[in-house]
């Protein structure tokens, strides 16, 4: 059983498009995240949502809007999309906000993003 | 602000051999330090993790890692590797404003 599945695994795109990628998540967490891996591998966190409410927000462009329809999905909607959107995208959950700093983070397999 | 620093981007061992990865913290409150483990074209997973209770901590797959205070270090090591072993491992520090803040990884490759 996938505990954090994203889809689509693989996401090719145009320049100016728009796309979203999914999160869900069956493990009952109170907290998502969507990260952003580049082509360094230096993983970044862009958002975090607890129990549907945006916890945390850095600095990323207003064209990344996420959305939690309920605590069990965080989706990932981007307007407009630019060459340097190509990365890829984790998902990712915890019991509590950073798990009072010492919970487990549990990763999606990831959305590889490329934009042409 | 907390982060963490990752000595050395690229790892190579022999089968067998000692793997040692060195992850070095800064925080200026007592910090809560994770491995993360990234196998090819998967997510990360989590290793093991540093919450005050024991300065060496156990993890899975044979890895342990152990908190020095005076070294600001949480090196991750393990005496025997294998090849299954090969992949990317980031250390990570969980900080005050609820983010866990990510190494730049070190990749373990694994000589037959």
């Amino acid at each position: 059983d996938t505990a954090v599945s994203q889809t689509p695994k693989y996401l090719v795109t145009q320049m100016g498009n728009d796309k979203s990628i999914k999160c869900e998540q069956n493990l009952g967490h109170d907290t998502m995240y969507w990260y952003k891996q580049d082509s360094k591998k230096f993983l970044k966190i862009m958002f975090s949502y607890n129990n549907k409410e945006l916890i945390i927000n850095e600095t990323v462009p207003n064209r990344f809007s996420p959305k939690s329809p309920d605590k069990a999905h965080l989706n990932l909607h981007i307007n407009s999309l630019e060459l340097g959107d190509s990365a890829v995208y984790f998902c990712a959950s915890s019991q509590e906000l950073g798990g009072a700093h010492t919970d487990t983070q549990y990763f999606g397999p990831g959305t590889r993003l490329t934009v042409l | 602000a907390q982060s963490v620093t990752q000595l050395g981007s690229h790892v190579s061992v022999s089968e067998g051999a000692l793997v040692l990865l060195r992850c070095n913290y800064s925080s200026s409150v007592p910090p809560y330090l994770f491995w993360y483990v990234q196998y090819p074209n998967q997510g990360l997973q989590l290793l093991l993790k540093y919450t005050s209770a024991a300065t060496l901590v156990k993890g899975i797959n044979g890895f342990e890692a152990e908190f020095k205070k005076s070294e600001t270090s949480f090196h991750l090591t393990k005496p025997s590797a294998h090849m299954s072993d090969a992949a990317e491992y980031f250390c990570a520090v969980s900080s005050n404003d609820y983010k866990l803040s990510f190494g730049a990884g070190t990749t373990v490759t694994v000589r037959a």
